[in-house]
């Protein structure tokens, strides 16, 4: 496996349950990142993880729990979600320091529909 | 504070016609910046990027963009349409240094006409 990998790709969920979604990065990246791309609006960022800690949190509802275990890994925990939630989640990672100019590496994002 | 604003949400070329999409940017310290490109049911690609070595920057599939200081611009062009560069194109900037939230325009949609 190389990039950034995303499971699952298609995802169908009630307003009750509760589900995961899972990102594994190989390129040895310190930060990575949850972003929601819905139709017709700009892409929005959700979570940043940089060196396993939480930086960003732009005011994402608590029905979304991202959890990063380590600098590969980053999940995004989905609980009694509404309709208005469907949308394309996307994950990134990118390699932040000084010496780096810090573009992100997508994966091919998560299609999230809530019924 | 930094912003992106990308002109155009839909752009229509013939094939083999000139590409140009738009991007003014806004950045309070020296910024970094990008042009992703998205095709359809995939993530963002990194077509290329600028970091203040030099302003004609090229990337992939015959892709260039300059950056203008001036202008506050960042414009992606190609001299020549093909097919399958339909696809929608982000323009991203980003401060320098460290941890740096990236923030992205809304995109435009390219449609190439045979």
């Amino acid at each position: 496996e190389t990039g950034v990998t995303q499971t699952p790709r298609h995802l169908v969920m009630g307003m009750t349950n509760k589900k995961s979604l899972k990102c594994e990065q190989h390129l040895g990246h310190n930060a990575m990142y949850w972003y929601k791309q819905s139709a017709k609006k700009p892409l929005e960022l959700m979570f940043v993880y940089s060196l396993e800690e939480r930086v960003e949190n732009n005011s994402v509802p608590s029905r979304f729990s991202p959890e990063c275990p380590n600098s590969s890994h980053l999940f995004l925990h989905l609980h009694t979600l509404q309709p208005e939630d469907s949308a394309l989640y996307l994950c990134a990672s990118s390699q932040d320091s000084n010496q780096y100019t810090g573009e992100l590496f997508f994966g091919e994002g998560s299609r999230l529909t809530v019924l | 504070a930094q912003s992106v604003t990308q002109l155009g949400s839909h752009v229509s070329v013939s094939e083999g016609a000139l590409v140009l999409l738009r991007c003014n940017y806004s950045s309070s310290v020296p910024p970094y910046l990008f042009w992703y490109v998205q095709y359809p049911n995939q993530g963002l690609q990194l077509l290329l990027k600028y970091t203040s070595a030099a302003t004609l920057v090229k990337g992939i599939n015959g892709f260039e963009a300059e950056f203008k200081k001036s202008e506050t611009s960042f414009h992606l062009t190609k001299p020549s349409a093909h097919m399958s560069d339909a696809a929608e194109y982000f323009c991203a900037v980003r401060g320098s240094g460290g941890y740096q939230k990236v923030t992205f325009g809304t995109g435009t949609k390219l449609q190439v006409i045979p």
